[in-house]
């Protein structure tokens, strides 16, 4: 079993849609989980994170995570064209070492 | 303040020859990463550095593949001999060690193995 199974989608939505996008994970161990996005060609950038369990959010995006069933979920309201990028979840393992998923790939259409 | 800096952007190279990628990390980072990201997938960790030392090189081809970092500042990837599965993008990464702040990426080096 992978660390972290993530559905590459890809996922398409009309601007102003509700997306969610899930990851979940197999050490009990993590404590932070980071989203990042890539933008094509680009390296990834730090969206948010959030430690153990709860909720939190940044504008128009929510971070959750459910550590009883290993769960990791981000949510973007009132999705926009601009929002269209690769989303990778990547709980922090020892030694401050990321372990990624695959990446979600979305595309918000106009 | 300025970012993660690699060079090249992209390199093509045939099979069994050598390249090279730099990186120089956001000043007073002292941990370095190097990270290999295949087409369709997450980036995948080759090496980790604290400051000169290796805190963890379990993933690398070392058969093929070497890194340092020098002073503690640059670094540096090798692949000899590249084999046509190298192809992806190296990507740099540095962090301050706090697990708040994550990591900060590089633009990566796209490595084309023909």
């Amino acid at each position: 079993q992978k660390e972290v199974e993530q559905d590459p989608g890809p996922l398409s939505v009309p601007e102003g849609a509700i997306v969610s996008l899930n990851c979940t994970y197999s050490n009990s161990a993590f404590q932070y989980f980071m989203w990042y996005r890539q933008y094509s060609r680009k390296g990834p950038e730090l969206l948010m994170y959030t430690y153990s369990s709860g909720n939190k959010e940044d504008g128009r995006f929510t971070a959750q995570v459910d550590k009883s069933s290993k769960y990791i979920s981000l949510f973007i309201r009132d999705s926009q064209p601009s929002d269209s990028a690769t989303y990778l979840c990547a709980p922090l393992g020892g030694s401050e070492k990321l372990v990624f998923g695959k990446g979600t790939k979305l595309t918000v259409n106009p | 303040e300025a970012g993660v800096a690699q060079s090249p952007r992209y390199k093509i190279i045939e099979k069994r020859q050598s390249v090279a990628f730099w990186c120089n990390p956001i000043s007073g980072h002292a941990t370095l990463y190097w990270y290999q990201q295949i087409l369709g997938q997450g980036p995948k960790l080759l090496i980790q550095f604290q400051n000169n030392g290796v805190v963890d090189d379990s993933q690398l081809p070392k058969d093929r593949f070497s890194a340092e970092r020098l002073k503690g500042v640059d670094s540096t990837l090798k692949i000899q001999p590249a084999k046509l599965e190298d192809s992806a993008v190296y990507l740099c990464a540095s962090s301050t060690g706090e697990e708040t702040y994550g990591y900060t990426f590089g633009s990566g080096t796209r490595l084309t193995v023909v």
